[in-house]
């Protein structure tokens, strides 16, 4: 079965710190990888997504995050959080054979402190 | 653009009457919507797919008699929770996705609490 892993469940930074979140995937296939955000109180909101291309990809916000297939990986970085990127970070990938179906990874919970 | 929205936001209703939760695709047709349902501090799980006009599929262990889905537009897509007890107290989210996309919108959630 296809699974999504966030490595850091829980990560307290410092503003202007630099961030990297982990995201790690299983499926051999053709996948659609994405990050979405959901500040408190909030609903989702998409931070950037790969479909094709370069596996460098940027998002909103100052955040990109790399493709590596040979990793199945695609972690979410950002060279200098502010407190406002306070949220919960959830890693989803769609997969060919997923019907239509993204699966979400557990969720990261970054709380930076001013 | 693509935003979904979800009433009411938040419900409270006693234990063993039925809630439901509307999904509405505001500025686009979503052929497929999807239900999910967030424990605190934990990930989206998925409950079930709805295509518009036809019945939804279900997740392995959501009851489909308890949680009804109806998608009969390509803008509203209802969940329905039947005979709520406590611990159907959760989040619900619904997403929608335009026909050949894969990207989801969210909906803002609906904070369902049994008494």
């Amino acid at each position: 079965a296809q699974s999504v892993s966030q490595h850091n469940h829980h990560v307290i930074l410092s503003e202007a710190a630099s961030l990297e979140l982990g995201c790690n995937y299983s499926y051999g296939g053709t996948v659609n990888l994405f990050w979405y955000v959901q500040y408190p109180g909030q609903h989702l909101q998409l931070l950037l997504k790969y479909f094709s291309g370069d596996p460098l990809v940027k998002g909103i916000k100052g955040f990109e995050a790399e493709f590596i297939k040979s990793k199945f990986s695609f972690n979410l970085r950002k060279p200098s959080v502010q407190w406002s990127d306070t949220a919960e970070y959830f890693c989803a990938v769609y997969g060919s054979s997923n019907t239509g179906k993204l699966i979400f990874g557990q969720g990261t919970t970054l709380q930076v402190k001013p | 653009g693509a935003v979904v929205s979800q009433h009411p936001s938040r419900v409270i209703c006693k234990s063993g009457t039925s809630v439901k939760i509307e999904c509405r695709s505001l500025d686009f047709q979503a052929t497929t919507m999807f239900w999910y349902r967030q424990f605190p501090k934990q990930s989206l799980m998925l409950m079930a797919t709805s295509n518009e006009g036809s019945k939804a599929t279900y997740e392995q262990g959501v009851e489909k008699d308890k949680f009804l889905i109806n998608h009969a537009s390509l803008t509203l897509s209802t969940l329905t929770v039947t005979s709520a007890h406590p611990e159907d107290s959760s989040f619900y989210i619904c997403s929608a996705r335009l026909a050949g996309w894969y990207e989801q919108y969210f909906g803002p959630g609906t904070r369902l609490t049994v008494t």
